[in-house]
């Protein structure tokens, strides 16, 4: 089965800084990659996917992910951060034709400093 | 926004009584979902539906059913409710088409089972 470890519970960062934040999958086949954002008290909203091809992932509000295969990672970045940026975010993989099986991480809260 | 809404938005009860939680979809689409969040696992899958009355286990399915009579309504009950199904649960829906299968999350049900 697939698995995703999110590295960091709380990321804090500065207004305008880079924002970092770290995913790595184990999968025993080709996986779908996602980041999904929650805002408090809301549903969970796509930020962007890997299915095939280019391995740069653009996303909204500003974000996008690498795939590397060679180091089983998803990471999330933003060059620079926004006070909206604050939320919580989720990586997540699938099977690459069964979305039924879909393992989330345990989330990364990321704080936004003036 | 994907046409999706979840009723009751919060819910207390007492340990031993019967919940039913619905999700309600406009967008026609075949697949839905329930997941429960938990502070430190991200999301897991409780039950989903392939089709009307075409439903399967989750990860997560023990203490739990599910119903689907009607494209539009998925249903979560909870036969008789412990503290441990304490939670916020999500629908999800999603339309697989060729490789594509993204999920869309309505905005969840806060329950608390005293």
């Amino acid at each position: 089965a697939q698995s995703v470890t999110q590295l960091g519970s709380h990321v804090s960062v500065s207004e305008g800084a880079l924002v970092l934040l770290r995913c790595n999958y184990s999968s025993s086949v080709p996986p779908y990659l996602f980041w999904y954002v929650q805002y408090p008290n809301q549903g969970l909203q796509l930020l962007l996917k890997y299915t095939t091809g280019a391995t740069l992932v653009k996303g909204i509000n500003g974000f996008e992910a690498e795939f590397k295969k060679s180091e089983t990672s998803f990471h999330l970045t933003k060059p620079s951060a926004h006070m909206s940026d604050a939320a919580e975010y989720f990586c997540a993989v699938s099977p690459l034709i069964n979305n039924n099986d879909m393992r989330f991480g345990a989330g990364t809260r990321l704080t936004v400093k003036p | 926004d994907a046409g999706i809404t979840q009723s009751p938005r919060h819910k207390v009860t007492e340990t031993g009584t019967p919940v039913t939680l619905r999700c309600h979809q406009t967008e026609n689409h075949r697949y839905m979902y329930w997941y429960r969040q938990d502070p430190g696992h991200g999301l897991r899958l409780i039950h989903y539906s392939y089709g009307v009355k075409d439903t399967d286990k989750g990860e997560v399915s023990d203490g739990y059913s599910v119903s689907r009579s009607k494209t539009e309504d998925f249903l979560l009950t909870l036969e008789s409710a412990t503290s441990s199904q304490t939670s916020v649960y999500f629908c999800a829906i999603s339309e697989p088409q060729g490789k594509e299968d993204t999920q869309y999350f309505g905005p969840g049900t806060r329950l608390t089972v005293l």
